[in-house]
């Protein structure tokens, strides 16, 4: 059973707020890193598939790098808005499993 | 919408039990993934199909079982149910290898 691990657990933070989140994956036999986003109530949604070192990625106020030799992405949010609350999810995969980690809780305070 | 359709949506039911969770992948996706949620746990991956071979298994019970079908829609069947088997269980798929996942809204299963 390969490890992903996030971190912080949860994040609490204020409205206009900017904020990042890490995700450490084993560096060996990777293939792609996924970011989700669950909102309380709702199935996960995808964010962003990374597949190459150095992966930037943007989608509106959220992006997110990758580093494969090290093991490690980073998702930022710029500005925190309220409905940016949710869990977000990496996924590690080998191209065949994928590999969920328990993901970082953020709540946006308005 | 994600295009993947999970029935039913709750499900409340004894110990000792069977049930059987059914789930409609997105038009074209070949690959069907299974997972658990339970109470305060991440996802915990159960099974993967790809064209109606089983292509992964992960932390699956034995008392659990899966199959996709030809029309590649999947079945997820639990059996001797017990009160820790209450969880969300997600249907997910998928594509291309690199392509993301897409997830149902889950079956809520409920032992009592």
């Amino acid at each position: 059973i390969l490890n992903v691990e996030q971190s912080p657990q949860s994040l609490h933070v204020q409205e206009g707020d900017s904020t990042n989140f890490t995700c450490s994956f084993p560096s060996s036999n990777f293939y792609a890193l996924h970011w989700y986003r669950w909102e309380t109530a709702k199935s996960p949604e995808a964010l962003f598939v990374m597949t190459l070192n150095g992966d930037e990625k943007k989608k509106g106020q959220i992006s997110a790098t990758l580093n494969t030799k090290e093991g490690y992405s980073y998702l930022y949010i710029k500005g925190s808005q309220p409905e940016d609350s949710a869990t977000y999810l990496c996924a590690f995969t080998t191209g065949n499993q994928f590999y969920f980690g328990t993901g970082t809780s953020l709540t946006v305070i308005p | 919408d994600s295009g993947v359709t999970q029935t039913p949506k709750h499900l409340i039911t004894a110990t000792g039990q069977r049930v059987t969770l059914r789930c409609s992948p997105r038009s074209g996706d070949l690959s069907v993934y299974w997972y658990q949620q339970s109470l305060d746990q991440g996802l915990q991956f159960l099974i993967q199909y790809y064209n109606g071979e089983e292509r992964a298994k992960g932390n699956i019970l034995e008392r659990f079982s899966a199959q996709q079908f030809p029309d590649l829609h999947s079945e997820l069947n639990l059996s001797s149910l017990e009160l820790g088997d209450s969880a969300l269980y997600f249907c997910a798929s998928s594509g291309q290898l690199r392509s993301p996942l897409h997830f149902g809204n889950g079956t809520r299963l409920t032992v009592t």
